[in-house]
């Protein structure tokens, strides 16, 4: 059973397009983030809610819109994408918002935008 | 704000051999450490964390992170590594107060050797 899902696995697409990553976890878990990981391996936090609520917001374009319709999931929308939004994007899940819990990661989703 | 510094991009070793991954931070306040690992075409998963008590931790696949106040360090080592520890590696800090926010270095990539 996988505890982090993320669909697609790959997104190609053309700047300007919209699009959205979803992410389900199976573990209970209230707190939910999404990572950017771009071509260097670097790996920065966007966002992260608890219990469908937004407790971190970092300086992320507002481009990009979270949405949490349950604990379960929380996706990820980008609209009018550029070229430098093409990076491997990760759902990652806690327990609690707690700063000493593990988090479990999802495969990634490679966004490749032309 | 916290910062991590993982001082070697790449570290190739040979099977059996010992090796030691290098992590800095720097944070006005007191931090919880973690290592996570990335194997290939997969999401993080945690290897081992301080968060109290004694200052050297152990995984169950034997690494073991030893956390330096002094030199604000935490450096990840094996005595013995396999070709299944090929794999990124990533040092990350939280802050101890308020939601979990993971800020991550750049990520050492280790690679066995037969």
């Amino acid at each position: 059973d996988t505890a982090v899902s993320q669909t697609p696995k790959y997104l190609v697409t053309q700047m300007g397009n919209d699009k959205s990553i979803k992410c389900e976890q199976n573990l209970g878990h209230d707190t939910m983030y999404w990572y950017k990981q771009d071509s260097k391996k670097f790996l920065k936090i966007m966002f992260s809610y608890n219990n469908k609520e937004l407790i971190i917001n970092e300086t992320v374009p507002n481009r990009f819109s979270p949405k949490s319709p349950d604990k379960a999931h929380l996706n990820l929308h980008i609209n009018s994408l550029e070229l430098g939004d093409s990076a491997v994007y990760f759902c990652a899940s806690s327990l609690i918002a707690a700063s000493y819990n593990e988090q479990f990661f999802g495969p990634g989703t490679r966004l490749t935008v032309l | 704000a916290q910062s991590v510094t993982q001082l070697d991009s790449q570290v190739p070793v040979f099977e059996e051999a010992p090796v030691e991954l290098r992590c800095n931070y720097s944070s006005s306040v007191s931090v919880y450490l973690f290592w996570y690992v990335q194997y290939p075409n997969q999401g993080l998963q945690l290897l081992l964390k301080y968060l109290s008590g004694s200052t050297l931790v152990e995984s169950i696949n034997g690494f073991e992170a030893e956390f330096n106040k002094s030199q604000t360090s935490f450096h990840l080592r094996k005595p013995s590594v396999h070709i299944s520890d090929t794999a990124e590696y990533f040092c990350a800090v939280s802050r101890l107060q308020g939601a979990q926010k993971l800020v991550f270095g750049q990520g050492t990539r280790l690679t066995i050797n037969p």
